[in-house]
């Protein structure tokens, strides 16, 4: 079964950093780029960062909004994605999803087809 | 960056209607758009993505449709399993905007 598992999530104070893992199992999660959103209480979902599979050269891109305080890696021998997050801001309180994109063979869709459950940060002092 | 409006923000409706959900984005996107549905509590489904194409088990009563600025999701008859929030993604350049959603309840 293709899947993703978030963990790392908890509660930090504003200021603290926290890393959240994304680990994927029944594909080769090299192959793939990892997308990180996120999702506020009660709000709607926000694209945070992407990080292109091996054969792309592992590039990232982030978000205005944590450009700079996070930081996407990933270690394929462990199948296995980060999201480094710094300086932590109580709106950054929210639901974290890790996900990969659909390939139809050599087609990459651009829909992100294989989510990790979530696992939750709280900003709080 | 670019901006998705989704329209309605809030839908009502009943089983066995057809709702049909709109999303623009503030600059032409070619056929980069994808439709989540999401339920309370869960991840987002991925179900329609590239504008028109229905994603691998996601029921046919479900369709997209647009390209370059504006596009829309079609339920044909909805069923009780639908009521949920759906959300657009533009993925023709990063960053990967969304939609506001639109959240779809039973009347």
């Amino acid at each position: 079964e293709v899947q993703l598992v978030e963990s790392g999530g908890g509660l930090v104070q504003p200021g603290q950093s926290l890393t959240l893992s994304c680990k994927g199992s029944g594909f080769t999660f090299g192959d793939y780029g990892t997308y990180w959103f996120r999702q506020a209480p009660g709000k709607g979902l926000e694209w945070m960062t992407f990080i292109r599979g091996k054969a792309y050269g592992g590039t990232a891109e982030y978000a205005t909004s944590v450009r700079g305080r996070f930081t996407t890696s990933r270690d394929d021998s462990k199948s296995v994605a980060y999201l480094q997050m710094s300086s932590l801001k109580i709106e950054d309180t929210a639901v974290y999803y890790c996900a990969t994109e659909l390939r139809i063979g050599s087609w990459w869709t651009r829909g992100k087809d294989v989510w990790g459950q979530g696992t939750t940060v709280t900003v709080s002092s | 960056d670019i901006q998705m409006t989704q329209s309605p923000s809030f839908v009502s409706a009943s089983v066995g209607d057809r709702v049909t959900i709109t999303c623009r984005a503030s600059q032409g996107i070619g056929n980069w758009l994808a439709w989540y549905q999401q339920k309370p509590g869960k991840a987002p489904k991925l179900l329609i993505y590239a504008a028109s194409n229905l994603q691998s088990g996601v029921p046919s009563r479900f369709s997209g449709s647009g390209s370059g600025t504006d596009f829309t999701l079609t339920i044909s008859s909805l069923q009780p399993e639908d009521f949920a929030t759906y959300y657009c993604q533009q993925a023709d350049r990063f960053p990967h905007t969304f939609g506001q959603g639109t959240k779809l309840e039973i009347k």
